[in-house]
């Protein structure tokens, strides 16, 4: 299995909800990425586990809050967030990390904020 | 500042011709250099990886090089086909940031038939 899975597909929120994205993979790879992708721009990497531990925070608001389970889950929870955080929600993994390895990525939740 | 840029934002060829994308970096100094594809609404696949001692590396109609000195690497697609239309972007790995990864602008191929 070399799938990386994402729910939801897509999500739809107002700024005082709060909402989780999850991610799931079982290649058993030890690092988890959540990155940001705008429309016709590239993916910004947001946080990194490795080995379920957080090692990369690229100075994400506090509106959003990684979380990892266990060594094949990762959450992203939501919480009073902005129109402007409208975007894709790309999760990745790679074998070991942090990674000089080959990421597989989701096929990323779309999340509208109203 | 540190940039990294792809030589265009869309590209059209005809089928059965050469594709030809350059990614152009400055104050960077990666590891390795990774190029990824992806297609609308979807996450980017994982194509090529060419480490800073390579050259050249290629797979099927695929081929990288990546020159450390000009700080560039060009992505190649032979034979193109229709199925190639797609974003492709280039992406540096950064060893002394933990492995980040910096991905370019990307350039929208349009291979018509």
């Amino acid at each position: 299995d070399t799938e990386v899975t994402q729910t939801p597909k897509h999500l739809v929120m107002g700024m005082t909800n709060k909402k989780s994205l999850k991610c799931e993979q079982h290649m058993g790879h030890r690092a988890m990425y959540w990155y940001k992708q705008k429309a016709k721009k590239p993916p910004e990497l947001m946080f990194v586990y490795s080995y379920e531990k957080l090692s990369i925070n690229e100075s994400v608001p506090s509106r959003f809050s990684p979380e990892c389970p266990n060594s094949s889950l990762l959450n992203l929870h939501l919480h009073a967030l902005q129109p402007e955080d409208s975007a894709l929600y790309l999760c990745a993994s790679s074998q070991d990390g942090p990674s000089t390895d080959t990421q597989y990525f989701g096929p990323g939740t779309r999340l509208t904020v109203l | 500042s540190q940039k990294i840029e792809q030589n265009s934002e869309a590209l059209n060829i005809q089928e059965g011709k050469t594709a030809t994308l350059t990614c152009n970096y400055t104050n960077y100094s990666p590891a390795y250099l990774q190029w990824y594809r992806q297609d609308p609404g979807r996450g980017p696949v994982f194509l090529l990886l060419i480490r800073e001692n390579e050259k050249e590396k290629r797979k099927e109609r695929l081929k990288v090089t990546f020159d450390t000195t000009l700080k560039q690497s060009l992505f190649h697609i032979t034979a193109s086909q229709p199925a190639d239309s797609a974003t492709y972007l280039c992406a540096l790995v950064l060893y002394n940031q933990g492995g980040k990864l910096i991905f370019g602008q990307g350039t929208e191929l349009s291979v018509k038939p």
